[in-house]
């Protein structure tokens, strides 16, 4: 079975200033990683995922995630953040051998200000 | 073109009422995703559904119970609603079961009153 934590509920963070969201995971087997974002009223949308390979994964908007197998973590990056980013952000884990269920994580509130 | 559809988009309802949410999907998925996120935004899978087989079928009550009368559709109808029904689902597809990337619908807002 797999798990994820999104370790901050809230991040508010002023337009044109990094970010970092984080997220570890656990798993007894090995796993595929995502970052999705919720507009306000909208679904999901995939933003970034890590099957295999390079860990350094690079997604859409400018984000970009870094898996780290030994520390069990899969966070969030952004180098200078807009206005428009502001939106719920969501870890999901699924082990990439056996049922196909994706756990996503209880998601971040990204909050930019001007 | 929209590619997950769900309607309605809101539903307000009286509890003990039965009702459908519908979801259609255009991409030519053979898997599909019923969940439900509660007012703390939190995600949980439902049902899944891959070329009409049901291959995921979380703890939910038997009210809820999805059907699906071809790859392109699937449909929850909930029976008796209850105050706690109240929600967002969200459909959602993948290109397999195994296809890593699942795509949302718009989601609909359920209040049961």
């Amino acid at each position: 079975a797999q798990s994820v934590t999104q370790l901050d509920s809230q991040v508010p963070v002023f337009e044109e200033a990094p970010v970092e969201l984080r997220c570890n995971y656990s798993s007894s087997v090995s796993v595929y990683l995502f970052w999705y974002v919720q507009y306000p009223n909208q679904g999901l949308q995939l933003l970034l995922k890590y099957l295999s390979g390079s860990t350094l994964v690079k997604g859409i908007n400018g984000f970009e995630a870094e898996f780290n197998k030994s520390q069990t973590s899969f966070h969030l990056r952004k180098p200078s953040v807009h206005i428009s980013d502001t939106a719920e952000y969501f870890c999901a884990v699924r082990g990439n051998t056996g049922g196909f269920k994706t756990i996503f994580g209880a998601g971040t509130r990204l909050f930019v200000k001007a | 073109d929209t590619a997950v559809s769900q309607t309605p988009k809101y539903l307000v309802t009286q509890m003990g009422n039965d009702k459908s949410i519908k979801c259609e999907q255009n991409l030519g998925h053979d898997t599909m995703y019923w969940y439900k996120q509660d007012s703390k935004k939190f995600l949980k899978i439902m049902f899944s559904y891959n070329n009409k087989e049901l291959i995921i079928n979380e703890t939910v009550p038997n009210r809820f119970s999805p059907k699906s009368p071809d790859k392109a559709h699937l449909n929850l109808h909930i029976n008796s609603l209850e105050l706690g029904d109240s929600a967002v689902y969200f459909c959602a597809s993948s290109l397999m079961a195994q296809q890593e990337t699942q795509y949302f619908g718009p989601g609909t807002r359920l209040l049961v009153l």
